[in-house]
C-alpha cells in the first residue's frame, strides 16, 4: 500500500501570500495518478489538480501542481480569502487503488 | 452540469444494515466508473469502493465482505448496501465519478451521514 504523508499539518498564512503544500509518497507514484482536492467546512471535496500538474475544469490559475516520483507539491501563488480550507492529495495505485493523504489545513494568519 | 445526489443515510444500530443511493445526472452515467468515499467526523478521506461501467467492483479491506456496491444504468443510480455495520463505519459517505484512466475523482455529491450507534 502506498502511504501519502502531507506536510505541514497546518499552514498559517495571510491573503496575498504564497502557499506551498507537500505530499510525499512511501513508494513512487506515477505522475499521471496524483491528484489534489480542496475541502471547505461542510462541503464535499473539489478536484483541483490531476496528473500531478493539470488543473481541473474551472480551477483558477493561481493553483498549480508539480512533482514526480515520491514528492509532489501544490502551490497557491497568491492566496484569496476563499482558499483557506483543507487540502488532500490522492494517488491511484494497485491495492488499495485509491489512497489519500491525511490533509493540510490552510488557515488565515 | 454534472450532479450527484446521495440519500439513504441515517442512524442504525451496530450489526444493522443500510442502503445508500446516489442519483446521477448531467452525463452519460453508463460510460463512467463510480466510487464511494467516506469521511469520519473530523477525519480525513477514506476510499470505500468503486464499480466499473461493466460492473466489476473493488473494495477497501475495511468493508470487504460487508458492503456491496452496485449500479442501475437505466435509473442513473449508484448504490451501496452496507451490512454488519460497526461504530467505525460512522461517516459522511460521498459518491463520486471516478476517471479510472487517471485515477481522479472529478465530481462529488454533497454526502449523506451514516451514524452507527446503539
Amino acid at each position: 500500500e502506498i502511504v501519502l504523508t502531507q506536510s505541514p499539518g497546518t499552514l498559517s498564512l495571510s491573503p496575498g501570500e504564497r502557499a506551498t503544500l507537500s505530499c510525499r509518497a512511501s513508494q513512487s507514484v506515477s505522475s499521471g495518478y496524483l491528484a489534489w482536492y480542496q475541502q471547505k467546512p461542510g462541503q464535499a471535496p473539489r478536484l483541483l489538480i490531476y496528473g500531478a500538474s493539470s488543473r481541473a475544469t474551472g480551477i483558477p490559475d493561481r493553483f498549480s501542481g508539480s512533482g514526480s516520483g515520491t514528492d509532489f507539491t501544490l502551490t497557491i501563488s497568491r492566496l484569496e480569502p476563499e482558499d483557506f480550507a483543507v487540502y488532500y492529495c490522492q494517488q491511484y495505485g494497485s491495492s488499495p487503488p485509491i489512497t489519500f493523504g491525511q490533509g493540510t489545513r490552510l488557515e488565515i494568519k | 452540469q454534472v450532479q450527484l445526489v446521495e440519500s439513504g443515510g441515517g442512524l442504525v444500530k451496530p450489526g444493522g444494515s443500510l442502503r445508500l443511493s446516489c442519483a446521477a445526472s448531467g452525463f452519460t452515467f453508463s460510460d463512467y466508473y463510480m466510487s464511494w468515499i467516506r469521511q469520519a467526523p473530523g477525519k480525513g478521506l477514506e476510499w470505500v469502493s468503486y464499480i466499473s461501467s461493466s460492473t466489476s467492483t473493488n473494495y477497501a479491506d475495511s468493508v470487504k465482505g460487508r458492503f456491496t456496491i452496485s449500479r442501475d444504468n437505466a435509473k442513473n443510480s449508484l448504490y451501496l448496501q452496507m451490512n454488519s455495520l460497526r461504530a467505525e463505519d460512522t461517516a459522511v459517505y460521498y459518491c463520486a465519478r471516478y476517471r479510472y484512466s487517471s485515477g481522479r475523482l472529478d465530481y462529488w455529491g454533497q454526502g449523506t451521514l451514516v451514524t452507527v450507534s446503539s
